[in-house]
């Protein structure tokens, strides 16, 4: 059984660049959810996908923006990037789109660095 | 809305003592509760959650959590800790009728565990 995957592990980008973070959720799972950690934080829930579309959204500003593909992988896109975006970038996949589990599975994250 | 409180950024404790780490939440409507641990350099993992039935959860490896309604508390025990629970542990919750994933994390407490 392969486990969620995350791509790329760290990258550095300056301010007012866009990135692009990928996801491979866990097989046999259809929902796949984004969140942010911030230095010396808790995670904070960006959006969750379910089948290809948005069904979930935190308190997160536009320029923050996802897909999902048939093959339920994500990509988690932010625009326009400021300071306050460095951050570990958590992908976590489950088999359902709610909490009927209670459980989710995740990557080991993608460390954003805004110079 | 939900909010959740760790009330320890770091507990230092000695190999074989027993030891507590706290968590307490504020929630207008009912929530499931979840302990996550991350060890160094991975993803979080969910340790243990309530969803109903006993108040009182274990996990596999000898960690037990209590859910106190009165008390809006989740409070994670384990009575003789090893070198390798040394990592950052998160208490989470999630409203029953969410309709998806988003689970609002503590800050994290860092239990760190000597020899």
């Amino acid at each position: 059984e392969t486990g969620v995957t995350q791509s790329p592990t760290h990258l550095i980008k300056t301010r007012g660049q866009q990135v692009t973070l990928r996801c491979s959720s866990q097989s046999g799972h259809n929902t796949v959810s984004w969140y942010q950690q911030a230095l010396g934080q808790g995670p904070q829930f960006i959006f969750q996908y379910y089948r290809e579309e948005e069904n979930g959204r935190g308190n997160f500003p536009p320029r923050f923006s996802g897909l999902q593909f048939p093959n339920y992988s994500s990509e988690l896109n932010v625009n326009a990037l400021e300071l306050d975006d460095s951050a570990l970038y958590l992908c976590a996949s489950s088999p359902t789109s709610g909490m009927n589990t209670g459980e989710l599975f995740f990557g080991e994250g993608s460390r954003l660095t805004v110079l | 809305a939900q909010s959740v409180t760790q009330l320890d950024s770091q507990v230092p404790v000695f190999e074989e003592a027993p030891v507590e780490l706290r968590c307490n939440y504020s929630s207008s409507v009912s929530v499931y509760l979840f302990w996550y641990v991350q060890y160094p350099n991975q993803g979080l993992q969910l340790l243990l959650k309530y969803l109903s039935g006993s108040t009182l959860v274990e996990s596999i490896n000898g960690f037990e959590a209590e859910f106190n309604k009165s008390q809006t508390s989740f409070h994670l025990r384990k009575p003789s800790v090893h070198i390798s629970d040394t990592a950052e542990y998160f208490c989470a919750v999630t409203p029953f009728s969410g309709g998806y994933n988003k689970l609002i994390f503590g800050a994290g407490t860092r239990l760190a565990v000597h020899p």
